[in-house]
Formats: structure tokens, C-alpha cells, sequence
């Protein structure tokens, strides 16, 4: 099984609509992050969480919210998407401490379409 | 605030050949890690090699390695006798201790026969 899950995987929905793009982790990380790739600009932070009570903003939160059930499962929510918010979406986690201290464990991605 | 900057949007290399890919990064902390990660079609985001600021010695995986000049804060990736499977989106990306990874905008790497 793979340690960092994101469901769903592809996503279309209309403007307006809220929409949730949820990842779980079996690494046992206490950290987890979500970025959004566009072409030509790389990877940017949106969100991330050191644990269930701390929660960040990225550089680029605006029109998203995230939350943290368990230590295991990050979710990201759009809570009235549009059309700019069409992306590539990655949840990632990882540990601290350790001989692969800072390594990041990237999800598959979801692709998001918003029409 | 730490900035990535990969300046080479393309790059194309023949198999069998050597083809260095470049990534300048400013920060003004000491403690921090540099990644190359490799994107192919499938969009999995896959670790191609890291290196500890606080270490010299660069950093090698097989066919991968760097050449990490911390005053000039350049980390660039070397890939040796390329192979058509390395053909992919490369991203060069920083990591403060504590914080999260900031990525450049990413080098696409053609291989031809």
C-alpha cells in the first residue's frame, strides 16, 4: 500500500461548488503539507500542520481551507471553487528526526478541474 | 523569505551523455536541505537526491550527483550517461528546518536517442 493516499485522484466540478480533496498518511509523520502545482511555477505551499493543533498558512491560502481530523489524514477544501483554482494538488508529509530527517513523501496528486 | 530559481526552462540532452541542470537558492538561515526531485508523465513526484547544507561532501546516487557550493549558493544536478527514462520535469527545491519545502519552477529534460 502506498504511504501517502490522496482521494480523489481526477476531479471535475463547476464554478461555485465546494469540494474536498482528502489525504492520509501511514508513515506515522506528525507533519503534513499541501501544495498546488501550475504549470511553469512549481510547486507552492497552500497549507501545512506540524499536528492536529497546529495549522499554517502557505503562501498561497487564499480561497482554501484545511483540516486536520487525526495525525494521520490532512484534508483540503475549496469552499467555492473557480476556475483559476484548476491545478495539480499534493499532499506530502514528513518526519522529523531521524536518518532521513526533512524527506518529503508526496501523495499521487489530484487533478483538479473547475469548469 | 527563501527563493528557488531554476533558469533553465529546457534542457536537452543526447543518451549516453552528461547534462547538468542548475538551481541557485537564497536564504540567510544555516540549517537547511536541498532536493532534486524528478516529475515524469505519470506526475509522482519522486525524490532524485538530497543534500544537508552542513555537509561538504557533495552528495552522488549512482548516475546523480551535485555540486553544492554553499557561499554561491548553487546546487546544480549532474546526470551521467543519461538514459531515455530520465526524460521528466526536474525541480530543485529548499527546505528550512521546520518549515516546508519551497520548489523553483522546474527544468524539462529531453532525452534523445
Amino acid at each position: 500500500d502506498a504511504d501517502v493516499t490522496q482521494t480523489p485522484r481526477n476531479r471535475i466540478t463547476k464554478t461555485g461548488k465546494r469540494i474536498m480533496l482528502e489525504c492520509s498518511q501511514t508513515k506515522g509523520h506528525d507533519r503534513m503539507y499541501w501544495y498546488r502545482q501550475d504549470p511553469g511555477l512549481g510547486l507552492r505551499l497552500i497549507y501545512y500542520s506540524f499536528d492536529v493543533k497546529d495549522i499554517n498558512k502557505g503562501e498561497i491560502s487564499d480561497g482554501y481551507s484545511v483540516s486536520r481530523q487525526a495525525q494521520a489524514k490532512f484534508s483540503l477544501s475549496l469552499e467555492s471553487a473557480i476556475p483559476n483554482q484548476t491545478a495539480l494538488y499534493f499532499c506530502a508529509t514528513i518526519p522529523f528526526g531521524g536518518l532521513k530527517s526533512y524527506e518529503q513523501y508526496f501523495g499521487p496528486g489530484t487533478r483538479l478541474t473547475v469548469t | 523569505a527563501q527563493t528557488v530559481t531554476q533558469s533553465q526552462p529546457e534542457m536537452s540532452v543526447q543518451e549516453a551523455e552528461t547534462v547538468t541542470l542548475s538551481c541557485t537558492y537564497d536564504t540567510s538561515e544555516s540549517d537547511y536541505y536541498l532536493f532534486w526531485y524528478k516529475q515524469p508523465p505519470s506526475r509522482q513526484m519522486i525524490l532524485v537526491i538530497r543534500q544537508e547544507a552542513y555537509k561538504q561532501q557533495n552528495a552522488t546516487e549512482n548516475r546523480f550527483s551535485v555540486n553544492f557550493q554553499k557561499a554561491a549558493k548553487s546546487f546544480s544536478l549532474k546526470i551521467s550517461d543519461s538514459q531515455l527514462g530520465d526524460a521528466a520535469m526536474y525541480f530543485c527545491a529548499c527546505l528550512l528546518a521546520g518549515y516546508a519545502l519551497n520548489f523553483g519552477k522546474g527544468t524539462s529534460l529531453l532525452v534523445t536517442p
